[in-house]
């Protein structure tokens, strides 16, 4: 199994372009998400899905939109890149929504916006 | 809300010496804990959980953590360190809302000395 995988690695962004991080995952996965990483900050939730068709808000979600079409793909898009959103970007996935799943990340999405 | 947090930005440690991550924890309920590591340019990989029974819970690479409810506290050590071992730990706990996500601590980096 591949894992989690994230494309692109590296990004620049111009004030105002959009653009899609794509993740896949190849375990059958039920739950995805995306998280933002930011110096001296952990990791915050921007959306997640709990299947496919279904997704919802976490807790820093303007300026993103998500969508679930297929259990293995969450890709999630800018809509107007604002240097704010200057962050390391990681997707994950775990079996299901029980607690005690742990959670399986991609390598990240290294995003900066001038 | 929970929350959760790693006192310590940066930890040093001698090859060979034992090691302590700490990590402290705000729920109201039962606790889901997890501790990550995330190796330079990496996302992050899971290394234990508590979810319920023994206190010491041992994980992945030679690493424990020790769950202590009377002080909220969900240490991680391992008794004798690897200047392989060197990386940023993320303590975190689960959120028992709908997303049932994980809440991140901002992060300890380790560095284990030659």
């Amino acid at each position: 199994n591949a894992g989690v995988t994230q494309t692109p690695k590296f990004q620049v962004l111009k004030t105002g372009q959009s653009m899609t991080l794509q993740c896949a995952q190849d375990m059958n996965h039920e739950y995805m998400s995306w998280y933002r990483q930011d110096p001296g900050m952990g990791l915050r939730l921007i959306h997640y899905s709990v299947g496919a068709g279904i997704t919802d808000q976490g807790e820093v979600p303007n300026g993103y939109n998500v969508s679930r079409s297929t259990t293995e793909d969450f890709p999630l898009r800018l809509l107007s890149a604002a240097p704010s959103q200057t962050s390391v970007y990681f997707c994950a996935s775990r079996v299901g929504l029980a607690e005690s799943y742990e959670q399986y990340f991609g390598p990240g999405t290294r995003l900066t916006v001038t | 809300a929970q929350s959760v947090a790693q006192p310590e930005d940066q930890v040093n440690v001698a090859e060979g010496n034992p090691l302590t991550v700490k990590c402290t924890y705000s729920v109201s309920g039962n606790p889901y804990l997890f501790w990550y590591v995330q190796y330079p340019n990496r996302g992050l990989q899971f290394l234990l959980k508590y979810i319920t029974g023994d206190n010491l819970v041992k994980g992945s690479y030679g690493f424990e953590a020790e769950f202590n409810k009377s002080q909220t506290s969900f240490h991680l050590k391992k008794p004798s360190a690897l200047v392989s071992d060197s990386a940023l730990y993320f303590c975190a706990v689960r959120d028992m809302g709908s997303a049932r996500q994980l809440t991140f601590g901002s992060g300890t980096q380790l560095t284990v000395l030659p």
